[in-house]
């Protein structure tokens, strides 16, 4: 069975000041991750994805994750904070292979502050 | 392109009535999942959907159903409702059941509550 561990229910941090979101995860398969992002009374919006290509990724909005096998983790990172992240943060992987069940973690409130 | 539309977007509901959910994927999506969301449990699998078939099916009670039709359109049914359904009901579609890529893309949510 897989599943998601997110260190950390709130994170706070500076406009301008590095973000960092914690994922960690196990499967018996190789995974496929996610990054997802919720804002106030809407759905989930892809961030990022890994498939088994490159571990470092880029994705949507300047943020970025690093596929750590060795770890198991998935942290999600920014270089600088802007107000407008403010927002729910999932992680979740899956099975891989294509199938689309996603195992969520139970997410992290990023606070930012002017 | 239109994204996933669900609808209604919020309801209210009495103990021991019954809802209906409705989602309508991304066009030319084959593939519609089920999730919920509570504050205590976060977001859990219910079931996903192919070609009208479940392809599989979360741990939840069998007070909940769904069903896909021809044209991908899918709906989710929850019977004598407790109050512990109260939840965001979100729907998600993908090109299709092991189309490689596992992404999904998220309607805006149904909200459910039950008094």
């Amino acid at each position: 069975a897989q599943s998601v561990t997110q260190l950390g229910s709130h994170v706070s941090v500076s406009e301008g000041a590095l973000v960092l979101l914690r994922c960690n995860y196990s499967s018996s398969v190789p995974p496929y991750l996610f990054w997802y992002v919720q804002y106030p009374n809407q759905g989930l919006q892809l961030l990022l994805k890994y498939t088994s290509a490159a571990t470092l990724v880029k994705g949507i909005n300047g943020f970025e994750a690093e596929f750590k096998k060795s770890e198991t983790s998935f942290h999600l990172t920014k270089p600088s904070a802007h107000m407008s992240d403010a927002a729910e943060y999932f992680c979740a992987v899956s099975e891989g292979g294509g199938y689309s069940t996603l195992t969520f973690g139970k997410g992290t409130m990023l606070l930012v502050s002017p | 392109k239109a994204g996933v539309t669900q609808t209604p977007r919020y309801l209210i509901k009495t103990r021991g009535q019954q809802v209906t959910l409705s989602c309508s994927p991304i066009s030319g999506h084959r593939s519609v999942s089920w999730y919920q969301q509570t504050p205590g449990q976060g977001l859990q699998f219910l079931f996903e959907y192919f070609s009208e078939t479940q392809r599989n099916k979360g741990n939840f009670p069998g007070r909940f159903s769904g069903r896909q039709f021809s044209n991908s359109r899918s709906e989710m049914n929850v019977s004598t409702l407790e109050l512990g359904d109260s939840a965001l009901y979100l729907c998600a579609s993908s090109l299709g059941w092991g189309d490689g890529t596992g992404e999904l893309f998220f309607g805006e949510g149904s909200r459910l509550t039950v008094l």
